[in-house]
């Protein structure tokens, strides 16, 4: 079982729609989950990071944690040409180092 | 925004070259990371340093080598590049305060070895 999964895609809505993206992680030593989106030849840029179950929100995006389902999503509201991008998600431990999802390929239709 | 610079951008080279991939930030990092990316694949950590001096290996087998000299510098180096060297290479640098911060990325050198 890989340490961290997220379900690839790719996702197409219109905009406006209500996204969801979510990870799965095996290990419940795992401390804090960040969210990264990343535009077609462009390094991963931080957008949400937490260390602690529940919601987390910022402008559009909040991001949810569940440890004891090892379960983290990021919403986005009103969802926007603008957010066509791949996201990653990211879940650390105690040394420092981060494991990553695939990533999900987001697409949002005028 | 982050301050952490890749040169070149894209490089297209042939088997056998010496290559050196360049990163540095501006933000005065002590941890710096590089990482391989292949399309629809994982980043996957292949070198990190946790200063001057210091340097590891990641968890995906590399054939390259890093070195740390000054802070805010963390170039890799392939000794004689081969097709299989071909992806896409990122570098990120994460602040000092514990280990829980997050890591800035650069936007990448696009490497392809013909």
């Amino acid at each position: 079982q890989k340490e961290v999964e997220q379900d690839p895609g790719p996702l197409s809505v219109p905009e406006g729609a209500i996204v969801s993206l979510n990870c799965t992680y095996s290990n419940s030593a795992f401390q804090y989950f960040m969210w990264y989106r990343q535009y077609s030849r462009k390094g991963p840029e931080l957008l949400m990071y937490t260390y602690s179950s529940g919601n987390k929100e910022d402008g559009r995006f909040t991001a949810q944690v569940d440890k004891s389902s090892k379960y983290i999503s990021l919403f986005i509201r009103d969802s926007q040409p603008s957010d066509s991008a791949t996201y990653l998600c990211a879940i650390g431990g105690s040394q420092g180092n981060l494991i990553f999802g695939k990533g999900t390929k987001l697409s949002v239709k005028p | 925004e982050a301050d952490i610079y890749q040169t070149p951008r894209y490089l297209v080279i042939g088997t056998g070259k010496k290559i050196t991939l360049e990163c540095s930030q501006t933000m005065g990092h002590d941890k710096m990371y590089w990482y391989q990316q292949d399309p629809g694949m994982e980043l996957h950590l292949i070198h990190y340093s946790y200063g001057v001096n210091s340097t590891e290996k990641g968890d995906l087998s590399s054939e390259s080598t890093v070195s740390r000299i000054r802070t805010e510098h963390f170039p890799l180096t392939l000794e004689s590049a081969r097709p299989s060297h071909t992806s896409q290479y990122l570098c990120a640098s994460s602040g000092r305060d514990g280990y829980n911060q997050p890591q800035h990325f650069g936007d990448g050198t696009r490497l392809s070895i013909l």
